[in-house]
């Protein structure tokens, strides 16, 4: 079956502009989870989705935001970039079984200049 | 509050077993999870705990005590590939993840 895919895999942005990043999860997979990736702060969670509702969020700024569509595809957005968001942001699906665990895609690398 | 620790680094040899240790202190428990992260790459799933004791999987194995907090992951055999970040990670039951901050292992020959 195919994996989790994101997009894009890199990016640039300028401080103060705005990104959006997709995910896909497996096919069958409804819960879509988004994770940010730094050095200093390890794997922190921002929010998931199940049937297109925000089921949980993590301790991140209003200016983190995300959506789920009906397919199940995810989409984070996050405004006012600042230097600080520099990341890999990492998408997980998972099937809600325990023992399957949480499928991660390869993640976009975002870098704000 | 959540927290998961780990050792930082580790080295080991080729051909040698090694036991990663975690122990964790969270607001809910609901399993805990392995994952396998090479540089640049997404974290790839190793294993996964929700009761007390041993899961075998090849070359590894995971061991859980919930009365403890602690878990281990224990890789047999070592080969130069397995150099990585290896990540403890709970599910404290809101569906999400809390992560420890992972152990780097570098495999010498």
């Amino acid at each position: 079956k195919a994996g989790v895919t994101q997009t894009p895999r890199y990016l640039i942005k300028t401080r103060g502009q705005q990104v959006t990043l997709s995910c896909s999860p497996i096919s069958g997979h409804r819960s879509v989870s988004w994770y940010q990736q730094t050095p200093g702060q390890g794997l922190q969670f921002l929010f998931e989705y199940f049937s297109e509702t925000q089921r949980n969020k993590g301790n991140f700024p209003g200016r983190f935001s995300g959506r789920q569509f009906s397919n199940s595809r995810s989409e984070m957005n996050v405004s006012t970039l600042e230097l600080g968001d520099s990341a890999l942001y990492l998408c997980a699906s998972s099937s809600g079984q325990g023992a399957d665990g949480y499928t991660f895609g390869s993640g976009t690398r975002l870098t704000v200049v | 509050g959540q927290n998961i620790d780990q050792p930082t680094e580790m080295t080991a040899t080729e051909g040698a077993i090694v036991q990663i240790n975690c122990t964790y202190q969270t607001s809910g428990f609901n399993g805990l999870f392995w994952y396998q992260q090479h540089a640049g790459e997404a974290p790839t799933f190793l294993s996964y705990n929700v009761l007390d004791g041993l899961e075998e999987k090849g070359r590894f194995s995971s061991f859980l005590s919930r009365s403890k907090g602690y878990s281990y992951l224990l890789l047999k055999e070592l080969q130069m590939k397995d150099s990585a970040s290896y990540l403890c990670a709970v599910n404290t039951g809101r569906r999400a993840l809390t992560f420890g901050s992972g152990t780097r292992l570098q495999v010498q020959p």
